[in-house]
């Protein structure tokens, strides 16, 4: 059971928007803790898409996008592309556990 | 370019020991705090252990604490992680990555570790 829960799957057809949520509580994104995201490919390395909660490091598309809200983040992909499909998890901080902290991560399938 | 490669993962029978090594280049190492990620076969991540720059800081998973020693040399642009007592659950694709603060910036491609019951 991850500390923070993402939606096991989400699909969309090649340039359609799809989301995927990241839910955690008052002791990790709630209290404040930047959300970041990671996406691995089939068979590689994570790798990071999103940093402090909607930042982009150098190179990641303007597709991605991040957002937080209360205790949720969101990572929006617009113009889906067959090459996006691959595994995505969310991270933060959780300050009960003094530990940093996945979600269980979502499967893109794009049809 | 950022390189990180991981080495020293295998077989190990349960109970035994394993060091992993992460060898850097490309960047100013001993400018960066780094850590040490893992995934099961199947699974998602789980962040194992975190050093600082200067090793002054260091943090463990509660899975791993007290069998897991985390430690850099930055003479040698390294980092290891010492692996005892080790358990079926331990057996992972084990990530060394940058840590920039609260997230980890560049990854390794991994090494594997199956321990053996």
């Amino acid at each position: 059971q991850s500390v923070l829960t993402q939606p096991p799957s989400v699909s969309g057809a090649p340039g359609q928007r799809v989301t995927i949520s990241c839910t955690g509580s008052s002791s990790n994104i709630g209290t404040g803790y930047d959300v970041h995201w990671y996406q691995q490919l089939p068979g590689t390395a994570p790798k990071l898409l999103i940093y402090g909660n909607n930042n982009r490091p150098s190179g990641v598309p303007d597709r991605f996008s991040g957002s937080k809200s209360g205790t949720s983040a969101s990572l929006a992909i617009t113009g889906l592309q067959a090459e996006d499909e691959a595994d995505y998890y969310c991270q933060s901080y959780d300050s009960s556990l003094s530990s940093w902290v996945f979600g269980g991560g979502t499967k893109l399938t794009v049809l | 370019d950022v390189q990180l490669v991981e080495s020293g993962g295998g077989l190990v029978q349960s109970g035994g020991s394993l060091r992993l090594s992460c060898a850097a280049s490309g960047f100013t190492f001993s400018s960066y705090s780094m850590t040490w990620v893992r995934q099961a076969p199947g699974k998602g991540l789980e962040w194992v252990s975190y050093i600082s720059s200067d090793s002054g800081t260091i943090y463990y998973a509660d899975s791993v604490r007290g069998r897991f020693t985390i430690s850099r040399d930055n003479a040698k642009n390294s980092l290891y992680l010492q692996m005892n007592s080790l358990r079926a659950d331990d057996t992972a694709v084990y990530y060394c990555a940058t840590a920039s603060g609260w997230y980890f910036q560049s990854w390794g491609q991994g090494t594997l570790v199956t321990v053996s019951s």
